[in-house]
């Protein structure tokens, strides 16, 4: 089916161990997001991708890491997760600036 | 650092009334896009301003990018319990293509 997808929806982790979240859009689309949502805060960009290998830091992007070998992937990994990075993550994906993002579902993540 | 200030944070009205919610920044974006968000899904677009001054309709919402385009702001004419959701603009850097959202604002339209 074609669209954005992140996986997994729900996670549980324990302080300090590394997690990943994926991502996979269909669309081939160049640009790729990836923000974390958490309550007063909307939406905070924490890595983006204007193109394969090509990534840059957003508000937010101490404690993780991404990287993007493959124009429809774009994983998000905690190194060491910590409490404060409990929180909602969502991927995201445009064609070109300035058109519209669509959004995958949310990964649920939570550590403790 | 460019950054979006979004308000209000909460909306609580009656059915039938109107609203505006803001957004405003000190940069300058190429465009502002405005986004719902119901609970448990990610946010959809709702439209892209990109001239300033623009002024855009969709059905009962009438969104304006303001003329120095670094603010913005959502009217929604006799507010309905299914307008109820989380509002967000979002601002696009013109040289890096950085999508950045606003705080939000929870609207809440009681029957």
């Amino acid at each position: 089916d074609a669209g954005i997808t992140q996986s997994p929806r729900y996670k549980i982790t324990e302080t300090g161990r590394q997690v990943t979240l994926m991502c996979h859009q269909t669309w081939s689309h160049s640009y790729m997001f990836w923000y974390r949502q958490d309550l007063g805060h909307g939406l905070r960009l924490i890595y983006y991708s204007a193109a394969a290998d090509i990534t840059d830091k957003g508000e937010v992007p101490d404690g993780y890491v991404v990287s993007r070998s493959k124009t429809e992937n774009f994983p998000l990994t905690l190194e060491s997760a910590t409490r404060s990075q409990t929180s909602v993550y969502f991927c995201a994906s445009s064609s070109r600036r300035s058109t519209e993002a669509f959004f995958g579902q949310g990964t649920r993540l939570t550590v403790v | 650092t460019q950054l979006l200030e979004q308000s209000p944070q909460f909306l609580s009205i009656q059915e039938g009334e109107n609203l505006t919610v803001y957004c405003n920044s000190s940069s300058v974006f190429s465009s502002l896009q405005w986004y719902r968000q119901e609970p448990g899904e990610g946010p959809v677009l709702l439209v892209t301003v990109v001239t300033g001054g623009e002024v855009k309709k969709l059905k009962r919402l009438t969104f304006q990018f303001g003329d120095a385009r670094k603010d913005s702001s959502l009217h929604i004419t006799a507010a309905q319990p299914g307008d109820t959701g989380l509002y967000l603009c979002a601002g696009i850097s013109s040289n890096t293509g950085k999508l950045i959202f606003g705080q939000g604002t929870t609207l809440q339209v009681k029957p």
